[in-house]
């Protein structure tokens, strides 16, 4: 079966503007999780979708928000874009449940300038 | 400081050795305990997974260990392979997070010829 995609693969914004990342799960999941991953950082908790709803939130500026549409796709948008926002975007789908495998998509590389 | 430590940092093997890589943590309670491989620029995949009621789970050359009393887990690579260069992530969901994986800083693999 088809696994997690994140679209687009790069994309290059200029500081102060927007953007909107999206992801589609594996078929069946309803899960989905966003990270940030930076060479600093490493990877980092951004908030968790299930059923539409916010589950879970990390320690991201409000900046950063996210939302999940029935058929379970997502989408995470970032406002008044900072240069320190560039990073690998990765969401990861799951069924249910704290143990229940995560399964990743490539990501998005996004870079600020 | 970091609820999920790695070691170590980096580490370089000839191709057919085995080595061990060392995971310590103080999230507590967890649900369980991952491990991911990453290569560069491509999304984390799934290596294993362990309750916190497990204390081995093997994954083809791959085995995991955890003792949840010492808060310690290993990752055990036997007979490497160049394939095998690449971050691996030591990732603990704390009980109640549902999918908020905490993640380690990883520690990056290189197997030479």
């Amino acid at each position: 079966k088809a696994g997690v995609t994140q679209t687009p693969r790069y994309l290059i914004k200029t500081r102060g503007q927007q953007v909107t990342l999206s992801c589609s799960p594996i078929s069946g999941h309803r899960s989905v999780s966003w990270y940030q991953q930076t060479p600093g950082q490493g990877l980092q908790f951004l908030f968790e979708y299930f059923s539409e709803t916010q589950r879970n939130k990390g320690n991201f500026p409000g900046r950063f928000s996210g939302r999940q549409f029935s058929n379970s796709r997502s989408e995470m948008n970032v406002s008044t874009l900072e240069l320190g926002d560039s990073a690998l975007y990765l969401c990861a789908s799951s069924l249910n449940g704290p143990n229940t495998e995560a399964f990743f998509g490539q990501g998005t590389r996004l870079t600020v300038v | 400081k970091n609820q999920v430590e790695q070691s170590p940092q980096s580490l370089i093997i000839l191709e057919g050795k085995n080595c061990t890589l060392q995971c310590n943590y103080t999230v507590s309670p967890f649900s369980n305990l991952r491990w991911y491989k990453q290569d560069t620029g491509r999304g984390p995949v799934s290596l294993t997974i362990m309750t916190f009621s497990e204390n081995t789970k093997s994954n083809g050359r791959y085995t995991a260990t955890l003792d949840a009393d010492t808060k310690q887990s290993s990752l055990h690579i036997t007979a490497s392979q160049l394939s095998d260069s690449a971050s691996y992530i030591c990732v603990v969901t704390p009980t109640g997070g549902g999918n908020k994986l905490t993640f380690g800083t990883g520690t990056q693999l290189k197997v030479e010829l």
